[in-house]
């Protein structure tokens, strides 16, 4: 059973499109994020959600929109791509918004974006 | 300003033992966790620190000092697959897993 999914795996795309990118988790956790992975492979948060609602909103374009319908799922919507949007996404979740040594958090496998 | 600090590579030979650092300057701490990422995977959690000392997981051990704004994870019994990035992520005082830039971990037969 997968734990926490992101659909598509791979988006190729023209600059100045707009795509979305889907995650759904099956843990019953409360808390989800997304993260951008650049090609250096550094891992930055942009956004967290606890119970659809945001409570991490990172320095980051507003093109960029989450939406979570329900706690789990958190879906990704970004407007008017641009080069330096091609990355690797990955989507996350947690069973509460605080940390302690059993509250790891679980990553989707990511979506490759490439902006062309 | 946040920063991690963790070498950018190691190399070791199968069987061996090999440490990874990480040194954190962030706002507010809450702990210190590692996570491993295979090429082409996601990140998996590995281990978290919220008190000093170390900690064993199987043939993984991580070990935090608060004091000294360190803590470094250890590889026993190295494996082939082992071969991975591995990073070190501060828990920061709004929740938030602020990452390092990772380490490459190559193993050698």
């Amino acid at each position: 059973d997968t734990a926490v999914s992101q659909t598509p795996k791979y988006l190729v795309t023209q600059m100045g499109n707009d795509k979305s990118i889907k995650c759904e988790q099956n843990l019953g956790h409360d808390t989800m994020y997304w993260y951008k992975q650049d090609s250096k492979k550094f891992l930055k948060i942009m956004f967290s959600y606890n119970n659809k609602e945001l409570i991490i909103n990172e320095t980051v374009p507003n093109r960029f929109s989450p939406k979570s319908p329900d706690k789990a799922h958190l879906n990704l919507h970004i407007n008017s791509l641009e080069l330096g949007d091609s990355a690797v996404y990955f989507c996350a979740s947690t069973s509460s918004g605080s940390f302690s040594s059993t509250d790891t958090q679980y990553f989707g496998p990511g979506t490759r974006l490439t902006v062309l | 300003g946040q920063s991690l600090e963790q070498p950018s590579e190691v190399t070791a030979v199968e069987g061996a033992i090999v440490q990874i650092n990480c040194t954190y300057q962030t706002s507010g701490f809450y702990g210190l966790s590692w996570y491993q990422q295979h090429d082409g995977g996601a990140p998996t959690f590995l281990s978290y620190n919220a008190l000093d000392g170390l900690e064993e997981t199987g043939r993984f051990s991580s070990f935090l000092s608060r004091s000294d704004s360190y803590g470094y994870l250890l590889l026993q019994e190295l494996q082939m697959k082992d071969s991975a990035s591995y990073f070190c992520a501060v828990v920061d005082s709004s929740y938030k897993l602020i990452f390092g830039s990772g380490t490459r971990l190559l193993v050698r037969p």
